[in-house]
């Protein structure tokens, strides 16, 4: 069985400051892994994936995300962040001959001016 | 290309009432998984449907149930709702069978009083 550790529940950061948001994974098989972004009163957006290859991936919005197969983390980045970044962001695994996604508590990053 | 839609929007029934949710996948997509989203539970799995079959289930009871019709548009259905069922019930739609992008609607807001 998967599971999702998003290690930050909440984030603060100023404006134009980089962010890490962090995710650990627990899997015995070969995984998928994403990172959503959720708005208030919204459903999730896909901000980036990693299937297979590069072990950095770019996503939308200048985010991305690195794999660490070792380490069992994937987290993301973004250099600077804005005021409309602020949301929630959620981590989710699935294994690669499943058809379930598990998606980790979420972290809520608080942009500040 | 629409998105997934997911009606009614917004819904308040009584305990004890049933309630039955639906999504439309955007076209061509033929899985479609369903989420419960809650402040304190976070974001969890209910079922996923491809092609009309179920293929993977959550740990929710047998008062959750969902179907999957022919032209790919998803119902869930609750019943005996409880007050504890009150949350966000979100969809996602697939075009792939291995669920490599999922594409999720606005949700469902379910408030039972």
């Amino acid at each position: 069985a998967q599971s999702v550790t998003q290690l930050d529940s909440q984030v603060p950061v100023f404006e134009e400051a980089p962010v890490e948001l962090r995710c650990n994974y627990s899997s015995s098989v070969s995984v998928y892994l994403f990172w959503y972004v959720q708005y208030p009163n919204q459903g999730l957006q896909l901000l980036l994936k990693y299937l297979s290859g590069s072990t950095l991936v770019k996503g939308i919005n200048g985010f991305e995300a690195e794999f660490n197969k070792s380490q069992t983390s994937f987290h993301l980045r973004k250099p600077s962040v804005h005021i409309s970044d602020t949301a929630e962001y959620f981590c989710a695994v699935s294994h690669t001959g499943g058809f379930k996604t598990i998606f980790g508590a979420g972290t809520r990053l608080f942009v500040k001016a | 290309k629409a998105g997934v839609t997911q009606t009614p929007r917004y819904l308040i029934k009584t305990r004890g009432q049933q309630v039955t949710l639906s999504c439309s996948p955007i076209s061509g997509h033929r899985s479609v998984s369903w989420y419960q989203q809650t402040p304190g539970q976070g974001l969890q799995f209910l079922f996923e449907y491809f092609s009309e079959t179920q293929r993977n289930k959550g740990n929710f009871p047998g008062r959750f149930s969902g179907r999957q019709f022919s032209n790919s548009r998803s119902e869930m259905n609750v019943s005996t709702l409880e007050l504890g069922d009150s949350a966000l019930y979100l969809c996602a739609s697939s075009a792939d069978r291995r669920n490599t992008e999922a594409f999720f609607g606005q949700g469902t807001r379910l408030t039972v009083v």
